[in-house]
């Protein structure tokens, strides 16, 4: 089955600093990265996502890239706002197939 | 509306005791899931459901077995209830297995005493 790491496992930003979370993954024939965003007390939500056929997507102040050749994405955070405190999990996964999740970064933005 | 929601929020109980932990999902989803989250935040699915079919059975103890009364429903029900038990439990649900958004439930915090 696949196999996602995530790495940091912790991560510290002043705000308006940019956090930068990576992910590998280790089967080529995943086609689909979500992010999710927990915040204390709920449930992951999906933030952003990328399919296999692109490279970079953005939405306003975050942006996911993918590297196929190296099988790993990132989500970059830019302009960080202590609202964005939480843990992120990237997953990966394949058609008709279940998500595997990263391990999570757990992310505080210090005012 | 609640997309996805769960019941208990929180349910504290003793060793051995049994409990049921019920989901529900008003997204006209095909597929739902269980997951776990343990004290160093690890998402890690048990199971999961599409059309009422039992599609994933992760390596779970068989104390833990769902239930699908109809798509919009997934109960889980842990019998013999262990201190290892005590998480987070998510029921989350998609349009479809794969490549869809998955909508998570608000979880259901089990401490078992």
């Amino acid at each position: 089955g696949e196999n996602v790491e995530q790495h940091p496992s912790t991560l510290s930003v002043q705000e308006g600093d940019s956090a930068v979370i990576k992910c590998t993954y280790s089967d080529s024939a995943s086609n689909y990265f979500p992010w999710y965003k927990q915040e204390l007390g709920k449930g992951p939500q999906l933030i952003i996502d990328i399919r296999s056929n692109v490279g970079e997507k953005k939405d306003q102040r975050i942006a996911v890239t993918l590297n196929k050749t190296a099988k790993h994405f990132s989500l970059h955070i830019t302009e960080t706002q202590p609202e964005d405190s939480a843990v992120y999990f990237c997953a990966a996964t394949v058609t008709g197939n279940q998500f595997y999740f990263g391990t999570g970064t757990s992310l505080t933005v210090i005012p | 509306d609640t997309a996805v929601s769960q019941t208990p929020k929180y349910l504290v109980t003793q060793m051995g005791n049994d409990k049921s932990i019920k989901c529900e999902q008003n997204l006209g989803h095909d597929t739902m899931y269980w997951y776990k989250q343990d004290s160093k935040k690890f998402l890690k699915i048990m199971f999961s459901y599409n059309n009422k079919e039992l599609i994933i059975n992760e390596t779970v103890p068989n104390r833990f077995s769902p239930k699908s009364p109809d798509k919009a429903h997934l109960n889980l029900h842990i019998n013999s209830l262990e201190l290892g038990d005590s998480a987070v439990y998510f029921c989350a649900s998609s349009q479809d297995m794969g490549t869809w958004e998955q909508y998570f439930g608000p979880g259901t915090r089990l401490t078992v005493t």
